[in-house]
């Protein structure tokens, strides 16, 4: 067990919804980092947010928006849903001082 | 951007035997490089890591190894054994203070035949 946990571990839901998916860190971990892993992406990089602020962004599509709170955890927000967003979407944490990534179990969206 | 490759993408061997998985980097600034297995269900779970100011790194069974004048790393696991079977994927990022985006290979599915 990594430490970090996310909800709902499975989503099924139709083209055109919107969608949240919650991610909590390890405890003390100030950095959040979201991927979505898919068969034919593979893991990919999307956004990560540091102690509340956005601090590096990858191929993130403009539908799809992430924020973190004061208590640390974060959301990712999927709208607009399209059958391609159908994928395993990972959290994963790290502390300031090591930088490791711990991923969390992932949640997998299905689009129907 | 990085560009991070993994070879081969399958490989299978005996209990017991040694397991090399090879990977290729592109953007010489790159510092970091992790390893992770991801088992059937789970998320990838980090199993060790290298820093660019390290050649290689042990860890009981497992040990990386980094070239940074070929731009290539590698995981070896000696003694295999069938609960070593799973994905492996290499990633490489650049460490700058708290950013640390992780760029991964494609994995490659290891197979421990008992």
């Amino acid at each position: 067990d990594s430490g970090v946990t996310q909800t709902p571990k499975h989503l099924i839901t139709a083209t055109g919804q919107r969608v949240t998916l919650r991610c909590s860190p390890r405890s003390g971990d100030l950095s959040v980092y979201w991927y979505q892993q898919s068969l034919d992406q593979g893991l990919q990089f999307l956004i990560q947010y540091y102690n509340g602020e956005e601090r590096a962004k990858g191929n993130i599509l403009e539908r799809f928006s992430a924020q973190q709170f004061p208590d640390l955890h974060s959301e990712l927000n999927l709208s607009s849903l399209e059958l391609g967003d159908s994928a395993l979407y990972f959290c994963a944490s790290s502390d300031q001082m090591h930088n490791e990534q711990f991923f969390g179990p992932g949640t997998r969206l299905t689009v129907l | 951007g990085e560009n991070v490759e993994q070879h081969p993408s399958t490989l299978s061997v005996q209990e017991g035997d040694s397991a090399v998985i090879k990977c290729t980097y592109s953007d010489s600034a790159s510092n970091y490089f992790p390893w992770y297995k991801q088992e059937l269900g789970k998320g990838p779970q980090l199993i060790i890591d290298i820093r660019s100011n390290v050649g290689e790194k042990k860890d009981q069974r497992i040990a990386v190894t980094l070239n940074k004048t070929a731009k290539h790393f590698s995981l070896h696991i000696t003694e295999t054994q069938p609960e070593d079977s799973a994905v492996y994927f290499c990633a490489a990022s650049i460490r700058t203070g708290a950013n640390s985006k992780l760029t991964f290979g494609k994995g490659i599915t290891l197979s421990v035949r008992p």
